[in-house]
């Protein structure tokens, strides 16, 4: 199976701060990287599919780079709405994995 | 507007069986992939089955091969999860969700239901 690793597991930041979550493959997964923004008590939501293509409704401050192993998800200005946690999914190979997640909290 | 209805859940003795169903509207149900996808309490995300629009192609998770089935009824735009010989390890909230692609798979999630909470314990 491929691991995928988060980093960091959580962070504080203030409104307005540009925010960086990475994402790493244990094998290369050429683009098939997408990412999840949770609320607590929520179902997740699709923000990022294929490494860096936007769900549609979703605010251009969320965007997304990289390949192969290594993968991020960047928040160019950090709203209220946006403290949650965020997930990535490879969708290379079955089975579809997660990574652990990233918190994004208040500072 | 897509919807997506989970429900079926509830408590469980380990070894017994529960199946839930995920109803939806809003787009043409088979012509989707669909997913299972569940949450332990303050856990992360876990792929669990995904059945192809036609229901032709199922895949499974090694946690829960041989234990559950996935399955769907195109005529009630119902999707199912046959859940046997349950483990304590399967308590979560299982989230059914709708694949971003038509006509294929993508395993990338677009709509998810609300969740029904499984509890596997004596």
């Amino acid at each position: 199976d491929i691991q995928m690793t988060q980093s960091p597991s959580s962070l504080s930041a203030s409104v307005g701060d540009r925010v960086t979550i990475t994402c790493r493959a244990s094998q290369r997964i050429s683009s098939y990287l997408n990412w999840y923004q949770q609320k607590p008590g929520k179902a997740p939501n699709l923000l990022i599919y294929a490494t860096s293509t936007l769900q549609s409704g979703v605010p251009s401050r969320f965007s997304g780079s990289g390949s192969g192993t290594d993968f991020t998800l960047t928040i160019s200005s950090l709203q209220p709405e946006d403290f949650a946690t965020y997930y990535c999914q490879q969708t290379f190979s079955s089975p579809w994995t997660f990574g652990q997640g990233t918190k994004v909290e208040i500072k | 507007e897509v919807q997506l209805l989970e429900s079926g859940g509830g408590l469980v003795q380990p070894g017994g069986s529960l199946r839930l169903s995920c109803t939806a509207s809003g787009f043409t149900f088979s012509n989707y992939a669909m997913n299972w996808v569940r949450q332990a309490p303050g856990k992360g995300l876990e792929w669990v089955s995904a059945i192809y629009g036609g229901g032709g192609s199922t895949y499974y998770a090694d946690s829960v091969k041989g234990r559950f089935t996935i399955s769907r009824d195109n005529s009630k735009n119902t999707l199912y999860l046959q859940m046997n010989s349950l483990r304590a390890e399967d308590t979560a909230v299982y989230y059914c969700a709708k694949d971003l692609v038509e006509y294929g798979s993508s395993f990338s999630f677009d709509f998810w239901g609300q969740g029904t909470l499984v509890t596997v314990s004596s």
